[in-house]
């Protein structure tokens, strides 16, 4: 069964940093692109940022980028969100989920159960 | 960016009625439009990929239309358990691989009477 876990939410004073993390179990770690989506509270879905397979690769959302990097270690099946100069506005639970590509096409498939991250003073 | 746009925002409707979540993108993404499933406090459940392929395990009372700018999400008889926030999202690829943001609709919430 393909598991995701993520860990690393808390209370941030703004201007702070946070590392999240995404321990992944039951599929072939190395062979799948990871995202981060976020939902702050009462809202919708953001796509946060991706990940290739091989890490070689890494996209961002306009709103992150600069701030945040993904990461991942492929040897620990683990995926990484760094977050730097955290902003009130990035409050919101972080998913982190698996992306499946066929040709064209991408979804995600499945996502952790989240994490929340609270910037507050 | 791709905007997407989902329409209504909520809807109340009974137990056996058909529903029809609509999606609207503001330029054409081909069919590489997905759809998924949350209820509150838990994460999202993909439902329908490539604008029309139901996920193994789904209901086949879910479906799934369209191509280019208009997308639509049918409940063909809705159930207690469908009762949760639906969303689309766009992973349109203009070359051989999709190219990020991949934009969510605003969401449509579900409820039943």
């Amino acid at each position: 069964e393909v598991q995701l876990l993520e860990s690393g939410g808390d209370l941030v004073q703004p201007g702070g940093s946070l590392r999240l993390s995404c321990a992944a179990s039951g599929f072939t770690f190395t062979s799948y692109a990871m995202s981060w989506v976020r939902q702050a509270p009462g809202k919708g879905l953001e796509w946060v940022s991706a990940i290739s397979g091989s890490g070689g690769s890494t996209y961002y959302a306009d709103s992150v980028k600069g701030r945040f990097a993904i990461s991942r270690d492929n040897s620990k099946n683990m995926l990484y969100l760094q977050m730097k100069s955290l902003r009130a506005e990035d409050t919101a639970v972080y998913y982190c989920a698996k992306d499946v590509i066929v040709g064209g096409g991408r979804w995600f498939d499945p996502w952790g159960q989240g994490t929340l991250v609270t910037v507050s003073s | 960016d791709i905007q997407m746009t989902q329409s209504p925002s909520s809807l109340s409707a009974s137990v056996g009625d058909r529903v029809t979540i609509t999606c609207r993108a503001s330029q054409s993404i081909s069919n590489y439009l997905n759809w998924y499933q949350q209820k509150p406090g838990k994460a999202p459940k993909l439902l329908i990929y490539t604008a029309s392929s139901l996920q193994t395990g789904v209901p086949s009372r879910f479906s799934g239309r369209g191509s280019g700018t208009d997308f639509t999400l049918t409940i063909s008889s809705l159930q207690p358990e469908d009762s949760a926030t639906y969303y689309c999202q766009q992973t349109y690829s203009p070359q051989t691989y999709s190219t990020p943001p991949w934009t969510f609709g605003q969401g449509t919430r579900v409820e039943i009477k």
